[in-house]
């Protein structure tokens, strides 16, 4: 079965400071990789996106991840973390000939000033 | 923002009752989806359409129930609403799989008093 883990629940980052959030996944088979961000009270927007190609994927709001498949990995990173990132950030993967996304447990960052 | 409209945004329901909580989409998407949302669990998929009248179950669906008779409306159906039913739902849309991301509403909270 296909899953997503995300490692820590919780993430706390001084502003300035770099963010990394984890994210793995399993899978026998090649994935397409997503991360969204949900702000309080609001449903889920998408961050980027791997599907094929290059590894490095650049998103929104100065957000990255590389897709490393020898460690099955997919972390998103930030070089300068900003109050405005406060928000819940969540993996997803999805497959040729899956009909819908399955999504990790979530990390809550937080930024401190 | 995807056209996308939950409604209600916010209900509060007895044990045993009936509810039924629609998504109403203007992107004339194929593929229309219900997740919920529950802390440590991250979105866990309850069913999903690939077409009218077509419907599948997801990895949460026992106590649900779901109808899609016009591409444009998918409606969740609790047929005897639990206490372990208290959740945020969201619905989200998708032109197709696989690589496609998906696009969410703003969620419904519902609590079973």
């Amino acid at each position: 079965a296909q899953s997503v883990t995300q490692l820590g629940s919780h993430v706390s980052v001084s502003e300035g400071a770099l963010v990394l959030l984890r994210c793995n996944y399993s899978s026998s088979v090649p994935p397409y990789l997503f991360w969204y961000v949900q702000y309080p009270n609001q449903g889920l927007q998408l961050l980027l996106k791997y599907t094929t190609g290059a590894t490095l994927v650049k998103g929104i709001n100065g957000f990255e991840a590389e897709f490393k498949k020898s460690e099955t990995s997919f972390h998103l990173t930030k070089p300068s973390a900003h109050m405005s990132d406060a928000a819940e950030y969540f993996c997803a993967v999805s497959y040729t000939g899956r009909r819908a996304l399955t999504f990790g447990s979530g990390t809550r960052l937080q930024v401190q000033p | 923002d995807a056209g996308i409209t939950q409604s209600p945004r916010h209900k509060v329901t007895e044990t045993g009752t009936p509810v039924t909580l629609r998504c109403h989409q203007t992107e004339n998407h194929r593929y229309m989806y219900w997740y919920r949302q529950d802390p440590g669990h991250g979105l866990r998929l309850i069913h999903y359409s690939y077409g009218v009248k077509d419907t599948d179950k997801g990895e949460v669906s026992d106590g649900y129930s779901v109808s899609r008779s016009k591409t444009e409306d998918f409606l969740l159906t609790l047929e005897s609403a639990t206490s372990s039913q208290t959740s945020v739902y969201f619905c989200a849309i998708s032109e197709s799989q696989g690589d496609t991301e998906a696009f969410f509403g703003q969620g419904t909270r519902l609590t079973v008093v």
